[in-house]
């Protein structure tokens, strides 16, 4: 079964980009996964898959300073021009052989 | 706009049960596979349980295996969870979430809309 990992925390400043990471289990590096976002007090939202060659697909009225891609392992999750609304927990997810699955989260502090 | 509304939660002691409900609206309710996901307190989110479009197949996590049951009414675009013999780990919000895709052969994908949440404490 597929297994995610996320480190975390990071920060950064407003302005400035960011890339998170999320990384797969041996074995399983030609997954997709999705990103998703969770407002301090609120329900997370879907902001994009990633698949395995880079491309990825956001969701509805998802902002263009998110963006996803992949090397090997890695999924990533780039945000530019930071502002303090996307201070938030992020997770990855990803599914297969039956189950769900998703990272720990990385909590981004925008200083 | 799709909208999920979780409700049924509340205050049960443990041992006992609850049954949670999702009325979905905004979608071809019947189409898509549905999920349920928890996330404890100052904790990250958990896999619960999912069902297919036709509630074929079933899914859940090691946590809640032989204790949750999954179901839903495509009459009434409504998705449910019963929860029995509730465990104190099992204090956590719970979301309602819509798979991208129709869950054939528990072929689970992208979560693409969830719900807002409802708290569910398990406490004597």
């Amino acid at each position: 079964q597929p297994a995610l990992t996320q480190p975390p925390s990071a920060s950064a400043s407003p302005g400035a980009s960011v890339k998170l990471t999320c990384t797969l289990s041996n074995g399983y590096y030609g997954y997709a996964i999705a990103w998703h976002q969770q407002q301090p007090q609120k329900g997370p939202r879907y902001l994009m898959k990633v698949n395995s060659d880079g491309r990825h697909y956001k969701g509805d009225g998802i902002p263009d300073r998110f963006s996803g891609s992949s090397s090997g392992a890695e999924r990533y999750l780039t945000i530019s021009s930071l502002q303090s609304e996307d201070e938030a927990d992020y997770y990855c997810q990803t599914w297969g052989s039956g189950i769900q699955a998703f990272g720990g989260g990385t909590r981004l502090i925008v200083l | 706009e799709v909208q999920l509304v979780e409700s049924g939660g509340g205050l049960v002691q443990p041992g006992r049960s609850l049954r949670l409900s999702c009325a979905a609206s905004g979608f071809s309710f019947g189409d898509y596979a549905m999920h349920w996901v928890r996330q404890a307190p100052g904790k990250g989110l958990e896999w619960v349980s999912s069902i297919s479009w036709d509630s074929d197949s079933l899914a859940y996590g090691d946590s809640v295996k032989g204790r949750f049951s999954i179901s839903r009414d495509n009459a009434k675009n409504s998705l449910y969870l019963q929860m029995n013999s509730l465990r104190s780990e099992d204090t956590a919000f719970y979301y309602c979430a819509k798979d991208m895709g129709s869950g054939y052969s528990s072929g689970w994908l992208v979560l693409d809309y969830w719900g807002r949440g409802i708290q569910v404490t398990v406490s004597s």
